[in-house]
């Protein structure tokens, strides 16, 4: 099957600093990804979805301008979570795609620690 | 919109007994269907998936699961599971191709000796 990659798998950042999550699609080229969050034990909640080349859209009550995520390729999609603090915690993951194909292929995960 | 219910957040089994996972969702319109497989701290991997066709859909390591569009359900069931089953399986569902995936709230299957 496809194979997505995210990196890094885990990372602790001080509050109130930036971090960027990678995604990436190693053998396809991905025209949607999407991003979601996970707090332990409990499902994934869709963050967004971006297309390449236009703006991501955002679910509702996810906040825009502290989740900024770009997908200037077809290969590559990032998040940045700006200004962290500890409520951010959580496990990011990110899925991709490509026109027509119903199933989505998902990174390993990214464990956000705030400190 | 759509919704996914899995009604057992906890299903303790024995290994080598049977298990079946629920899943029920709600639309109004055609779905696709899928179950996703999680292992602590790591992705998901998909188990299996039905688009059309046949309503039964087998993986590759022993479950199936059976869409029933009358009682809108995609219950999951293997007739005999292994300790390395044991782990988070989530029920998820699409509107179309290509379309953002509603997750249920998952049922942490554990396998006990």
């Amino acid at each position: 099957g496809a194979v997505v990659s995210q990196h890094p798998s885990r990372v602790i950042c001080k509050s109130g600093t930036s971090v960027k999550i990678e995604c990436r699609s190693l053998d396809f080229q991905a025209t949607t990804m999407f991003w979601y969050r996970q707090f332990p034990k409990q499902s994934l909640m869709l963050m967004a979805t971006s297309n390449e080349g236009s703006k991501a859209t955002y679910e509702q009550g996810v906040e825009k301008d502290k989740f900024l995520i770009n997908h200037a390729s077809l290969t590559l999609s990032t998040l940045t979570v700006t200004s962290a603090h500890p409520e951010d915690s959580s496990f990011y993951i990110c899925s991709a795609l490509w026109t027509g194909n119903p199933e989505a292929f998902f990174g390993q995960g990214t464990r956000l620690t705030v400190v | 919109a759509q919704s996914v219910t899995q009604l057992d957040s906890q299903v303790p089994v024995f290994e080598e007994a049977p298990v079946e996972l629920r899943c029920n969702y709600s639309s109004s319109v055609s779905v696709y269907l899928f179950w996703y497989v999680q292992y602590p701290n790591q992705g998901l991997q998909l188990l299996l998936k039905y688009l059309s066709g046949s309503t039964l859909v087998e993986s590759i390591n022993g479950f199936e699961a059976e869409f029933n569009k009358s009682q809108t359900s995609f219950h999951l069931r293997k007739p005999s599971v292994h300790i390395s089953d044991t782990a988070e399986y989530f029920c998820a569902v699409s509107k179309n191709q290509g379309g953002k995936l509603i997750f249920g709230q998952g049922t942490e299957l554990s396998v006990k000796p």
